[in-house]
């Protein structure tokens, strides 16, 4: 079965703190792993995949496969990071996805 | 980026009475759109594949009778909740995909059943 687990309903940091905001996954074929953000009052969002292996307002993103990981992670959070961060996986290439529970960021002054 | 409108932004309706949610794909044409709903505090649930010029599929536990789907063009999908009650109060969220790879999320409706 498709599974998505994030540990952390909410994390919180100062701004300029590393943040890294954890993903794990149950999949048993070759998933695809996704990033979406939703900002106060705004629509779910991509924020990055793993296939495009690239940095989105400075997060990046590794896709472990040995720990069945995806965590997110940026060197030095802004308070404009402040948002609901879920990771999904997606088995048919993006287009419809299994989403974790999200972890609601909040990055302090 | 491309835009997927949904209408009603928020709905409220009484016991056993239908409400139909739109999902439209503004700028580009869409053969497959999802539904999905959220919970207060919960993740987004994917309910039902919509697919144009044919019947939906509805993921495992979803009533297809209770929530039924009309893709009838490139662009609009709807999502009809028949005879709602309150439990079926929730954020409904359509996606649609332009290419294979990006799907475009609608800004969701609120729907409370009074």
């Amino acid at each position: 079965a498709q599974r998505v687990t994030q540990p952390e309903k909410l994390l919180s940091v100062f701004k300029g703190a590393p943040v890294e905001l954890k993903c794990n996954y149950s999949y048993s074929g070759s998933p695809e792993l996704f990033w979406y953000v939703q900002y106060s009052r705004q629509r779910l969002q991509l924020l990055l995949r793993h296939i495009s292996r690239e940095s989105i307002k400075g997060f990046t993103a590794d896709l472990n496969k040995g720990e069945t990981s995806f965590h997110l992670k940026k060197p030095f959070a802004q308070e404009e990071d402040s948002a609901m961060y879920y990771c999904a996986l997606s088995s048919n290439y993006g287009q419809n996805f299994v989403f974790g529970p999200g972890t609601r960021l909040s990055v302090l002054p | 980026g491309a835009v997927v409108s949904q209408h009603p932004s928020w709905v409220i309706c009484k016991s056993g009475t239908s409400v139909k949610i739109e999902c439209r794909s503004l700028d580009f044409q869409a053969t497959t759109m999802f539904w999905y709903r959220q919970f207060p505090k919960q993740s987004l649930m994917l309910m039902a594949t919509s697919n144009e010029g044919s019947k939906a599929t509805y993921e495992q536990g979803v009533e297809k009778d209770k929530f039924l789907i009309n893709h009838a063009s490139l662009t609009l999908s709807t999502l009809t909740v028949t005879s709602a009650h309150p439990e079926d109060s929730s954020f409904y969220i359509c996606s649609a995909s332009r290419t294979a790879t990006e799907a475009f999320f609608g800004q969701g409706t609120r729907l409370t059943v009074v």
